[in-house]
């Protein structure tokens, strides 16, 4: 099984900065990874796939990055909406798909 | 529009069973894989089962392979979830998704459905 590992757990930002997140996985999936959006009480939302493809309607302050076993997920200018969990997720070496821990994006 | 909706969810005892089902329109469900991913309260997202299109090619997570059966219906654009000798760590919200092709991401996401084993 590819164990996907998800750091920092939580990033504290200022409104208007950038946050950077990142994803490992323990073998290669190739660039077949997601990232994943979910606010409190909400299901999650496709946000990239195929490790760096924006999902319709995600807007352009989002952009990720990487292959292989590394991949980062860049918020450019953090907004108000963007505060919540977001998971990465591989599907290149499954069953079964798996997802990172998640890191939360809170307000500093 | 696409549209997932999850129905089935409540409480039941270990050992017990329960239906969930996932009732899709706005797309063509006979088309398109479909999962159930699953979300233990206060954790994360958790991949259960997987089936394609024509229900040819069916995975399981280890943890839920002889409990639980997935299946669907292509006439009725409905997915469901046989989960049977239900235990504590089985409690969870369950999401329906929509893949995109064969073994990907998951594009649509229902609302999810409560399961609580007690």
């Amino acid at each position: 099984e590819v164990v996907m590992t998800q750091s920092p757990a939580t990033l504290s930002v200022s409104p208007g900065e950038r946050g950077t997140l990142s994803c490992r996985a323990s073998q290669s999936v190739s660039s077949d990874l997601a990232w994943y959006q979910q606010k409190p009480g909400q299901a999650p939302r496709l946000l990239i796939y195929d490790a760096s493809t924006r999902a319709t309607g995600v807007p352009a302050r989002f952009s990720a990055s990487g292959s292989g076993t590394e991949f980062t997920l860049t918020i450019s200018s953090l907004q108000s909406e963007d505060f919540a969990v977001y998971y990465c997720q591989q599907y290149g070496n499954w069953p079964p798909k798996t997802f990172g821990q998640g890191t939360k994006v809170e307000i500093k | 529009e696409v549209q997932l909706v999850e129905s089935g969810g409540g409480l039941v005892k270990p050992g017990g069973s329960l239906r969930l089902s996932c009732a899709a329109s706005g797309f063509t469900f006979s088309s398109y894989s479909m999962n159930w991913v699953r979300q233990a309260p206060g954790k994360g997202l958790e991949w259960v089962s997987s089936i394609s299109s024509s229900s040819r090619y069916i995975y399981y997570r280890d943890s839920v392979k002889g409990r639980f059966t997935i299946s669907r219906d292509n006439a009725k654009s409905s997915l469901y979830l046989q989960m049977n000798s239900l235990r504590a760590e089985d409690t969870a919200v369950y999401y329906c998704g929509r893949e995109v092709g064969t073994g990907s991401y998951i594009e649509h996401w229902g609302q999810g459905t409560l399961v609580t084993v007690s």
